[in-house]
């Protein structure tokens, strides 16, 4: 049973516009959500997180946003370049499991491309 | 340059085999992950170590078996190997908060 679902395997954008990808979870336990973003051949690279006290976070072009009770989160990339084009990750911490012992649950990723 | 190493980026073997996949990170991180990416793309954790200390443990086969020298190091071993263990193996370290740092991975092949 996935808890983390990301459920468009891909995405494709225009430069320049806002790239938004989506990411829903299924265990009210998660406390701690992120994204991280992947290029081939590479291991994930983290990029922005979340904590379920906060409904927005932003860093520079990318904003999450965290919607608890419809447990769903978002992340906004503004505005969206060709060097964006990856896979992103949303992955999930839940409540269980202080500091170092927390597991990040993984969605399976969204392939974004944004042309040119 | 100050990363998460892991050696070597390929491996291709063949079944019954026993093969490591070494981790390092210069980052003076005090946990460290491997995980598991199967065809499917799906990220799994397998291990983490705390201070050389086991304190996540999935269900994994016993074939597998993570070593931590040092905090810094964290290598896998995996005997007998199966076709069935063929995916791309991604060792990470954090500090304290949930922010991990993944290597580059290590594609195996069993044949």
């Amino acid at each position: 049973d996935q808890q983390v679902k990301q459920n468009s395997p891909s995405l494709s954008v225009q430069e320049g516009r806002i790239s938004i990808l989506n990411c829903d979870y299924t265990n009210s336990m998660f406390d701690y959500f992120l994204w991280y973003k992947k290029y081939p051949a590479e291991g994930p690279t983290f990029l922005i997180s979340i904590s379920s006290i906060k409904d927005k976070n932003e860093d520079g072009r990318f904003t999450v946003f965290l919607n608890k009770s419809a447990k769903h989160l978002s992340l906004h990339i503004v505005p969206s370049q060709p060097g964006d084009s990856a896979v992103y990750f949303c992955a999930a911490s839940p409540l269980s499991g202080a500091g170092n012992n927390r597991k990040l649950i993984w969605g399976l990723g969204t392939s974004l491309a944004v042309n040119p | 340059d100050t990363a998460v190493s892991q050696t070597p980026k390929y491996l291709v073997t063949q079944m019954g085999n026993d093969k490591s996949i070494k981790c390092e990170q210069n980052l003076g991180h005090d946990t460290m992950y491997w995980y598991k990416q199967d065809s499917k793309k799906f990220l799994k954790i397998m291990f983490s170590y705390n201070n050389k200390e086991l304190i996540i443990n999935e269900t994994v086969p016993n074939r597998f078996s993570p070593k931590s020298p040092d905090k810094a190091h964290l290598n896998l071993h995996i005997n007998s190997l199966e076709l069935g263990d063929s995916a791309v193996y991604f060792c990470a370290s954090s500090h304290s908060r949930n922010e991990q740092f993944f290597g580059p991975g290590t594609r195996l092949t069993v044949l």
